[in-house]
């Protein structure tokens, strides 16, 4: 059962577009992070949310955390080629601080053409 | 750099075979992670630590056992690989308890033919 789904799996689009992707649960989590992978390297941390309607800016990337804490959302503007990669949703739904378990999403690939 | 190596980065076995997988961090955290990356399934946690010979199973530790006898080592082994274990395999740390924050290792390709 996948507890963090991730939408849309695929996204194809041309530079200078803007994309959103989603992260949904049923679940409350204490926090999620976004990742960003390339081929052949691991997940890369871009940020944490933690507080219900919570939002984030990096550049070009805006998060944002649902006020219930089960679901987020990740904004690109105006996208580059180097925003290609698959980018990655992980919950963690204990507030306790051992143990510290991920659920991951199945992730977005994202393919920005020029 | 999150100073995490994995070795190999790339091993094909044949089916039966047992295959230890390394992780090695040079910081000294206290929590490893095990992940598997499949097509369809995103990342799955195999095993973790949470410190040296303290280890607890995850959502698809089936067929894999772990061991730590070092803060810097965390090995995976597969006693008896089978085609379905084909697959990426991450190791992570968590570098405080204050977050939930993971750091990634660069991977294994494992082939099992």
């Amino acid at each position: 059962t996948q507890l963090l789904e991730q939408s849309p799996q695929f996204l194809s689009i041309q530079e200078g577009e803007n994309l959103t992707v989603y992260c949904n649960s049923s679940s409350v989590f204490s926090s999620l992070q976004w990742y960003r992978q390339e081929p052949g390297e691991g997940p890369v941390l871009l940020v944490t949310v933690v507080t219900g309607g919570e939002v984030k800016k990096l550049k070009r990337l805006t998060f944002q955390f649902g006020d219930a804490r089960k679901d987020s959302s990740l904004h690109i503007t105006a996208a580059q080629t180097g925003d290609t990669g698959l980018y990655l949703c992980a919950g963690a739904r204990s507030k306790e601080t051992s143990g510290s378990r991920l659920t991951f999403g199945e992730g977005t690939q994202l393919t920005v053409n020029p | 750099d999150a100073g995490i190596t994995q070795s190999p980065r790339h091993k094909v076995t044949e089916t039966g075979t047992p295959v230890t997988l390394r992780c090695h961090q040079t910081e000294n955290h206290r929590y490893m992670y095990w992940y598997r990356q499949d097509p369809g399934h995103g990342l799955r946690l195999i095993h973790y630590s949470y410190g040296v010979k303290d280890t607890d199973k995850g959502e698809v530790s089936d067929g894999y056992s772990v061991s730590r006898s070092k803060t810097e080592d965390f090995l995976l082994t597969l006693e008896s690989a089978t085609s379905s274990q084909t697959s990426v395999y991450f190791c992570a740390i968590r570098r405080t308890l204050l977050s939930h924050e993971q750091y990634f290792g660069p991977g294994t390709r494992l082939t099992v033919t």
